[in-house]
């Protein structure tokens, strides 16, 4: 049973592209979270999706940020227009379902905007 | 808005020593408390989950204590060894904000040879 997936592991993007990250959970497993970790401070967390629902995004940033998870395929994070301070690691994790607090976390997307 | 704290950033110890990392948080309504482990280049991996309710759990060489009132975990981990080196992360699951959690910056541990 692979972890979970996020690719690609390194992105790099000029200011105003846009940036797509990927995450594919573990087995099983129907809720994602993603969390971002800027340089030299915490984990933030960031949006929390259930197969083809968000539930809770209330740590997105309000403009040019989406997040996705359909009934088929990876959860994506997708930035629009990128700017030098989205700069950062993004973490994917998983758990199989509501009642297992057990978080599994990827090994991350470092995002770097030129 | 739930703040989490953790002493000391930086710690550095001889192989062999028994040692203890601190997390404080400011919102003690929580659900849960998580410690996790951050290698370099690496995603978390979740070491131990403290249920409100509980005082204490332990796995193998680690033991985290919680209580809730004060605001206040500590992760004790016995015998340091080279490989337990890492950033630790303390974590907390609100009452009633969800399943998100809210993590402290971490301590970053290296246990020398």
């Amino acid at each position: 049973n692979a972890g979970v997936m996020q690719n690609p592991r390194h992105l790099v993007r000029r200011r105003g592209q846009e940036a797509r990250l990927r995450c594919s959970p573990m087995k099983g497993h129907s809720h994602v979270y993603w969390y971002r970790q800027l340089p030299e401070e915490g984990l933030k967390f960031m949006v929390y999706l259930q197969k083809e629902n968000i539930i809770d995004e209330s740590g997105m940033p309000k403009e040019r940020f989406s997040a996705e998870f359909p009934k088929e395929g990876p959860s994506i994070l997708r930035i629009q227009q990128v700017v030098r301070g989205d700069s950062a690691a993004y973490f994917c994790a998983s758990r199989p379902s509501a009642n297992n607090e057990k978080l599994f976390f990827g090994s991350g997307t470092q995002l770097s905007v030129l | 808005k739930q703040e989490v704290t953790q002493i000391p950033a930086a710690l550095s110890v001889p192989e062999g020593e028994n040692l203890v990392l601190n997390c404080s948080f400011t919102d003690s309504a929580i659900y849960n408390l998580q410690w996790f482990r951050q290698d370099p280049g690496k995603g978390l991996t979740s070491l131990l989950l403290i249920q409100s309710s509980q005082r204490e759990q332990t796995s193998g060489r680690l033991n985290a204590s919680l209580d809730k009132s004060s605001g206040r975990s500590t992760l004790y981990i016995a015998a340091s060894q080279p490989g337990d080196s890492a950033t630790y992360l303390c974590a907390v699951r609100q009452e009633t904000s969800g399943s998100r959690l809210t993590f402290g910056e971490g301590t970053q541990l290296t246990v020398n040879p």
